[in-house]
């Protein structure tokens, strides 16, 4: 079985500021990892994914994550928070077998302050 | 090429009824994923087709169905509407391979009153 653990459902950071979400997996085989983006009264949007190889992933408008077996970790980060960034960010995990469904943690809501 | 394609995008139905949502695929995806959001029990898996047929599918009673046609598009059907059904749901297709790239559509927003 695997599961998600997305650390505090709601984050605040000023304009400017470092962005750190959080995000813990279990899963009792190498896991696939992801990250996605919701903007109200839409769907999910791809940020970054981690499969196999390098373990520092970059993604789109300036995110990147982390793959840290040890820490069973996968935390999003950004430099320089933009207003833009308002939104709910998702992990999510899976594996490689033939049945592939994504396991979501249950959010982080990010507010980015003026 | 074009995303992935909801509709409708909002639906209203009363208590009983049924309601059938629609997913078209990016084209070239044969795989079609199915997921229920909702404030209290966030993202839930519903089921995955492939070539026509269900390969997995979560933990939901069996008023939640679903088919995908020769096409891949994909149709899910939620029978005897409960207030509970109220949610966002959500398509996601991809390619098989090594990308394993989930892509959403926007999704249905469904409200049973």
């Amino acid at each position: 079985a695997q599961s998600v653990t997305q650390l505090g459902s709601h984050v605040s950071v000023s304009e400017g500021a470092l962005v750190l979400l959080r995000c813990n997996y279990s899963s009792s085989v190498p896991p696939y990892l992801f990250w996605y983006v919701q903007y109200p009264n839409q769907g999910l949007q791809l940020l970054l994914k981690y499969t196999t190889g390098a373990t520092l992933v970059k993604g789109i408008n300036g995110f990147e994550a982390e793959f840290k077996k040890s820490e069973t970790s996968f935390h999003l980060t950004k430099p320089s928070a933009h207003m833009s960034d308002a939104a709910e960010y998702f992990c999510a995990v899976t594996y490689s077998g033939s049945a592939r469904q994504l396991t979501f943690g249950s959010g982080t809501q990010l507010t980015v302050l003026p | 090429k074009a995303g992935v394609t909801q509709t409708p995008r909002y639906l209203i139905k009363t208590r009983g009824q049924q309601v059938t949502l629609s997913c078209s695929p990016i084209s070239g995806h044969r795989s079609v994923s199915w997921y229920q959001q909702t404030p209290g029990q966030g993202l839930q898996f519903l089921f995955e087709y492939f070539s026509e047929t269900q390969r997995n599918k979560g933990n939901f009673p069996g008023r939640f169905s679903g088919r995908q046609f020769s096409n891949s598009r994909s149709e899910m059907n939620v029978s005897t509407l409960e207030l509970g059904d109220s949610a966002l749901y959500l398509c996601a297709s991809r390619s098989l391979g090594g990308d394993y790239g989930y892509t959403f559509g926007s999704g249905t927003r469904l409200t049973v009153v």
